[in-house]
């Protein structure tokens, strides 16, 4: 299984422009998230979704977007890039809350925003 | 609202040898997850260990075993046998009990350096 896969690794973005994070899991996971990870610090909840066609906002989720039409896709978007916006953005997944389904983490998508 | 502390930024250890990394958490929950994450230089978060607050033993994977304090909100996670891949950050997390949407409430990180 390849588990949680994220695309692009890496990006680099001018201020201003938008990006799709793509973001796919082979798990048949209910449940998605998306995290950002600030330079020295832990990861913060910027959306999630327990199933398709629902999400919901998390802990920081001003400057983004997300859809998820199928179980296993769950994309992040960024319409107006701001400096504030660079980070390392990882995505994860998990069949249903509790500490007996722990989230599987994608490998981060490292964005630069100049 | 429930925060995360990670009082040591950095912390190294000799090979073979015992380290303890701290944590402590603050909340008015009764039952919670509590969650020991590494991150080597590759950046994929793996679980390490975990502990239900309701469990009073305290959780042991291999090398890898917890100090669950309830009453004082302290999780350590203590490494024994240190080896080389150990080398990461390790970040402890809090989840509130199902119905919380899976959100962990992450430290800001130990980074540990296992020397040889």
């Amino acid at each position: 299984n390849a588990g949680v896969t994220q695309t692009p690794k890496f990006r680099i973005l001018k201020i201003g422009q938008s990006m799709t994070l793509q973001c796919t899991q082979d798990m048949n996971h209910n449940y998605m998230y998306w995290y950002r990870q600030d330079p020295g610090m832990g990861l913060k909840l910027i959306y999630y979704s327990v199933g398709a066609g629902i999400t919901d906002k998390g802990e920081v989720p001003n400057g983004y977007n997300v859809s998820r039409s199928t179980t296993e896709d769950f994309p992040l978007r960024l319409e107006l890039a701001a400096p504030s916006q660079t980070s390392v953005y990882f995505c994860a997944s998990s069949y249903r809350t509790g500490a007996d389904s722990p989230l599987h983490f994608g490998n981060g998508t490292r964005l630069t925003v100049t | 609202a429930q925060t995360v502390t990670q009082s040591q930024p950095e912390m190294s250890v000799q090979e073979a040898e015992t380290v303890t990394l701290s944590c402590t958490y603050d909340t008015s929950e009764s039952n919670y997850y509590l969650f020991w994450y590494k991150q080597p230089p590759s950046r994929q978060m793996i679980l390490v260990i975990r502990q239900e607050a309701y469990k009073q033993q305290n959780a042991t994977e291999n090398r890898f075993s917890v100090n669950f304090q309830k009453a004082a909100k302290s999780f350590s996670l203590k490494i024994s046998d240190s080896q080389l891949g150990d080398t990461a950050m390790y970040f402890c997390a809090f989840m509130k009990p199902r119905g919380s949407q899976g959100n962990l409430i992450f430290g800001k990180g130990t980074k540990l350096s296992v020397k040889p």
